[in-house]
């Protein structure tokens, strides 16, 4: 089956923007995670998604949310865009027995 | 922060098996040893996973101490392709419930060489 992925692959934004990142989990599969992916700090986990409510937050300023539809895809919204925002923001899904599996990522970029 | 402990590098020849370490001393009996790898900008993924009993599959082999608190991941023949950053993660359970969050420490850069 297809796996997970994530849109858009690369971004551009200025300060203070805002963005909106889409990721499509593998069919069947009703949890979504969001990380972070910095040079500096790693991967960090920034929440999850289950059945469209959030199960699990991480530690992140309030200016990143997120949400889940029906259909369990989600998205993740970062308001007032800093300079530090700069990552690869990775999606990954899984089943209530599974592993999780991610996807390719979105690369944002804040200038 | 991180429950596991890896060496930041770690170099093997190309066709011979790399062997990595994990260090995870506080693991509780419920926790899951799961080992991960992300080729340069991409995402993570999955190798392979043990509670208790050493595992396999077609990518690795997965051996976990008797006394769980270290593990070793092997890659039987290395690959160019196998160069990575391999993250070692334990978590609770597998299976209805558990949740999707991971805590990733720094990984092992491991460099596969001709």
């Amino acid at each position: 089956k297809a796996g997970v992925t994530q849109t858009p692959r690369y971004l551009i934004k200025t300060r203070g923007q805002q963005v909106t990142l889409s990721c499509s989990p593998i069919s069947g599969h009703r949890s979504v995670s969001w990380y972070q992916q910095t040079p500096g700090q790693g991967l960090q986990f920034l929440f999850e998604y289950f059945s469209e409510t959030q199960r699990n937050k991480g530690n992140f300023p309030g200016r990143f949310s997120g949400r889940q539809f029906s259909n369990s895809r989600s998205e993740m919204n970062v308001s007032t865009l800093e300079l530090g925002d700069s990552a690869l923001y990775l999606c990954a899904s899984k089943s209530d027995v599974d592993t999780q599996y991610f996807g390719p990522g979105t690369r944002l970029t804040v200038l | 922060d991180a429950k596991t402990t890896q060496p930041p590098s770690m170099d093997c020849a190309e066709g011979r098996a790399a062997n990595l370490p994990c260090n995870h001393s506080t693991i509780s009996g419920n926790e899951y040893v799961y080992w991960y790898r992300q080729i340069h900008s991409q995402g993570p993924q999955y190798i392979i996973h043990g509670l208790k009993n050493n595992e396999t599959n077609e990518m690795a082999s997965l051996i976990i101490t008797e006394d769980r608190k270290s593990s070793t991941l092997i890659l039987p023949h290395a690959t160019l392709r196998d160069t990575a950053v391999y993250y070692c993660i334990v978590r609770v359970g597998h299976g209805s419930g558990n949740t999707g969050k991971l805590i990733f420490g720094q990984g092992t850069t491991l460099q596969v060489k001709p």
